[in-house]
């Protein structure tokens, strides 16, 4: 079945210094691949999405490119700083049989970036 | 706009008791999901309603677990009776409507569950 594999964490950074978490994946068709947070204390939101192959997402200064050939979708950010500090988690959706919108998760990765 | 409201935030019990937990999502919101979230996993999906009809509960352990969204709106995840396994936070989410690939869930803060 379809499934999401990510680095493991945590992840400890420096303020300013460069992200990335790794993210692939295996599925039938063509999903889109997403990219959510869960800040302490909060609930998960969406950080990014790319809905087809070569597609960049891109918000808060964070990006991830949908790479079919490889089937991957890591998450970067070039400046990472301490309210980034975060778990990051990578998914993508199931279409089912009557194109339900289910999401299917990795299992985080935690962010901590120290000033 | 109210996001997606969950209570209770915490509970404990002893296994073989019941709990329940409750889901208010976003206004307007006709799919509504329950995930099982397991201490260094990711959210695994329980229950998906469209309205208040089941869309996929393929992976709701439907010996213990029910849940219902009777009228559409609230719903309620109920566990009874609890196993130790089942220690975890229950997040609740909902969505505009359950369209392929629009991706964009919106999460409650999540009902931790510690069975004892």
């Amino acid at each position: 079945g379809n499934s999401v594999t990510q680095m493991e964490g945590p992840v400890t950074l420096s303020e300013e210094a460069f992200l990335t978490i790794n993210c692939t994946y295996t599925a039938t068709g063509y999903p889109s691949l997403f990219w959510y947070v869960q800040y302490p204390g909060e609930g998960l939101q969406l950080l990014l999405k790319a809905t087809k192959a070569d597609d960049k997402g891109s918000n808060k200064g964070f990006e991830a490119t949908y790479r079919k050939e490889t089937t991957s979708f890591h998450l970067e950010k070039g400046s990472v700083q301490v309210s980034d500090s975060a778990v990051y988690f990578c998914a993508l959706s199931d279409v089912g049989g009557g194109a339900t919108n289910k999401l299917i998760f990795g299992t985080g990765t935690l962010l901590a970036v120290q000033p | 706009e109210a996001g997606v409201a969950q209570s209770p935030r915490y509970k404990i019990i002893e296994k073989r008791q019941s709990v329940a937990f409750w889901c208010n999502p976003i206004s307007g919101h006709a799919t509504l999901y329950w995930y099982q979230q397991i201490l260094g996993q990711g959210p695994k999906l329980l229950i998906q309603f469209q309205n208040n009809g089941v869309v996929d509960d393929s992976q709701l352990p439907k010996d213990r677990f029910s849940a219902e969204r009777l009228k559409g709106v609230d719903s309620t995840l109920k566990i009874q009776p609890a196993k130790l396994e089942d220690s975890a936070v229950y997040l609740c989410a909902s969505s505009w409507r359950g369209n392929a690939n629009t991706g964009e869930l919106f999460f409650g803060e999540g009902s931790r569950l510690t069975v004892l």
